[in-house]
């Protein structure tokens, strides 16, 4: 089950500079998407979501942008801080009535101070 | 701020043996889930429940695994016979109502299942 992925298993930022973080999909149903941080031996926190009737959220340092037509969204962090070092997990609501998220594989992110 | 908590932090138990991990969730939240991440693999859906019943599965959750929301504050994962695949990372999360454009989930810190 490949719903829901992210191609690139690590990314490396020098401190200051963006992130761009990236997420593919194929289930036309998912119309709401999140992205979530995660330290080792932690939950999931949230972090951004964007509705599929927008193409663009932002919220401080983090802005999500979702093409449809594409079924791509990214996660862009200006500036990039060594406080945001952890794995990124993209995921998406089902298309249910019920909110079942559906996860990718999740990006390390490292930024080098 | 509210947060989903969970407990134990970890449990070891032999194959075989029945455990339940327990979720407080956030209070005001109707609907309420479980995740597992096999160490090294992505986050899986388990199950959701909403009005005191399961209102989706997945095909993970097989006969060995119920859940149940027994007091109103918490909701519990018992897998009633374990195997060593069983062994993961379980995240509680909870969701106010999905579906009118504040879908967010929860998670809490989750519960370190290891079965020997």
């Amino acid at each position: 089950d490949q719903q829901v992925k992210q191609n690139s298993p690590s990314l490396s930022v020098q401190e200051g500079r963006i992130s761009i973080l990236n997420c593919d999909y194929t289930n036309s149903m998912f119309d709401y998407f999140l992205w979530y941080k995660k330290y080792p031996a932690e939950g999931p926190t949230f972090l951004i979501s964007i509705s599929s009737i927008k193409d663009k959220n932002e919220d401080g340092r983090f802005t999500v942008f979702l093409n449809k037509s594409a079924k791509h969204l990214s996660l862009h962090i200006v500036p990039s801080q060594p406080g945001d070092s952890a794995v990124y997990f993209c995921a998406a609501n089902g298309g249910t009535s019920y909110g079942k998220l559906t996860f990718g594989q999740g990006t390390i992110l490292t930024v080098h101070p | 701020e509210p947060e989903v908590t969970q407990t134990p932090s970890h449990q070891v138990t032999q194959m075989g043996q029945e455990v339940i991990l327990r979720c407080v969730p956030i209070s005001n939240h109707l609907y309420f889930y479980w995740y597992r991440q096999i160490l090294g693999q992505k986050v899986e859906f388990l199950v959701s429940f909403y009005n005191n019943e399961i209102s989706e599965k997945s095909e993970i959750f097989d006969d060995q695994f119920s859940v149940e929301r027994p007091d109103g504050s918490n909701f519990t994962l018992k897998i009633r016979s374990t195997k060593l695949e069983d062994s993961a990372m379980y995240f509680c999360a909870s969701l106010r109502r999905p579906r009118t454009g504040t879908d967010t989930q929860y998670f809490g810190p989750g519960t370190r299942l290891t079965v020997l």
